[in-house]
């Protein structure tokens, strides 16, 4: 089955500090890849997305994340880090090839900010 | 542009009772999509459909769990009657394209005690 890991389910960050969220993902035909963070109180929100071309993608926030097929990762990361990115993490994976039409998410990553 | 609506955004209901979930996806949206986080488990999709026309509804976990979209604009998802099991948050999304980029409505947290 098609599945989506996220290994860290917390993760705690100092301000500041540089961040990289980890997500491998079984494999499939045409993956489009996505990262979504959901605020204390709020929806889904999407960062960045990865359907083809540039393994490397910009997202909002000064967030960015790297396609590694190779490895089938699509992890996430940030250079400096502010309170206020406190909140949980999702990767997803839509995969094609006659799968199912909805998003296969991981389990989710909590990213803690330390003052 | 509003983005994608629920409502409501809490309910608690008994065992047995049943519950109307409603979605307003993004004006113009043809593809509207349904999911559940159960506590403490992943998001998982329950369906999809393209219009009013159920695309996919390979997730749907059985049948006191009804879809519906008429005239192609709000959807509701129906639970009756209500198991314990059924607390989560029911997400909903919606697409210009198939395959394209899914925006999140802010969830129902549903509570059956």
């Amino acid at each position: 089955a098609q599945s989506v890991t996220q290994p860290d389910i917390h993760i705690t960050v100092s301000e500041g500090a540089s961040l990289e969220l980890r997500c491998n993902y079984s494999y499939g035909a045409t993956p489009y890849l996505f990262w979504y963070v959901q605020s204390p109180g709020q929806g889904l929100q999407l960062l960045l997305k990865y359907f083809s071309g540039d393994t490397l993608v910009q997202g909002i926030k000064g967030f960015e994340a790297e396609f590694k097929r190779s490895q089938s990762s699509f992890n996430l990361r940030k250079p400096s880090v502010h309170w206020s990115d406190a909140a949980e993490y999702f990767c997803a994976v839509l995969y094609g090839g006659g799968g199912a039409d909805g998003l296969t998410f991981g389990k989710g990553t909590h990213l803690i900010i330390q003052p | 542009e509003a983005g994608v609506t629920q409502f409501p955004s809490h309910s608690v209901i008994e065992k047995g009772q049943t519950v109307t979930l409603r979605c307003d996806p993004i004006s113009g949206h043809d593809n509207l999509y349904w999911y559940r986080r159960v506590m403490g488990k992943e998001i998982k999709f329950l369906l999809h459909f393209v219009k009013e026309s159920k695309q996919d509804e390979s997730g749907m976990p059985n049948n006191r769990f009804l879809a519906e979209r008429t005239g192609g604009t709000y959807s509701t998802l129906k639970v009756q009657p209500a198991e314990l099991e059924d607390s989560g948050v029911y997400f909903c999304a919606s697409s210009q394209d198939y395959r394209g980029v899914q925006y999140f409505g802010p969830g129902t947290r549903l509570t059956v005690t």
